[in-house]
């Protein structure tokens, strides 16, 4: 059975502050994601990293960035966290092609 | 046009009702087809997945793809309150140029 872990559930910040999401994955997927969903737009891809130390921008990469320094581990980093990035964060991965992704439970990030 | 057409909602159901969830895309490239069901504040979970064009059943649930009229359904017999969640179509290309592309999710909610 997949399993996609986040490191939390519920998160509260302070704008300007370093926020770090950690996403693990138990099944040695290739495909690691990051989205973030928001009322009325759907899920949107802000990295995905198909390899170690690899990564690639998605539609939303701005005021992001990740780290991949292990295959099960995928890390979301808001450098400084601003308000328009209060929102739900999920992680996915998949096994190499891709054609179908399992997602962690998400973290529901508020910045105030 | 959007890749992904999908139809927000929200759809209100009787228990027992036949539900159907539809999605319409752009992009004949689409190979593998996915539905995803989110419940309020969890993560999305597969539902279901196709491959090409044609009928797949689950219990309950069955996905049917048309690749002729670009359009796929997920159809819901004998619908449970349990059902009620937002729903997601997905759909991936494989082979050079993969994407993976979402629909913005349909709120079904089943009415003891």
């Amino acid at each position: 059975d997949v399993k996609v872990t986040q490191s939390s559930r519920y998160l509260v910040k302070r704008t300007g502050e370093k926020v770090f999401l950690e996403c693990v994955q138990d099944m040695d997927h290739e495909n690691m994601f990051w989205y973030r969903q928001d009322p009325g737009l759907g899920l949107r891809l802000i990295y995905f990293s198909y390899d170690v130390k690899m990564k690639e921008k998605g539609d939303i990469p701005e005021g992001y960035s990740v780290s991949r320094e292990k295959k099960e581990r995928f890390s979301l980093i808001l450098e400084s966290a601003s308000t328009n990035q209060t929102s739900m964060y999920l992680c996915a991965s998949s096994p190499a092609g891709m054609d179908t992704q399992y997602f962690g439970p998400g973290t529901r990030l508020t910045v105030l | 046009q959007k890749e992904v057409e999908q139809d927000p909602g929200p759809l209100s159901v009787p228990e027992g009702a036949i539900v159907s969830l539809n999605c319409t895309y752009s992009n004949s490239a689409f190979q593998y087809f996915m539905w995803y069901r989110q419940y309020s504040r969890k993560g999305p979970e597969l539902l279901m997945y196709t491959y090409s064009s044609g009928n797949k059943e689950d219990g309950r649930f069955t996905a049917q793809v048309d690749k002729s009229s670009k359009y796929i359904s997920l159809f819901i017999r004998d619908s449970q309150p349990s059902d009620s969640a937002t729903y997601l179509c997905a759909m991936f290309t494989q082979g050079g140029s993969e994407k993976l592309v979402f629909g913005k999710g349909m709120k079904l909610t089943v009415n003891p």
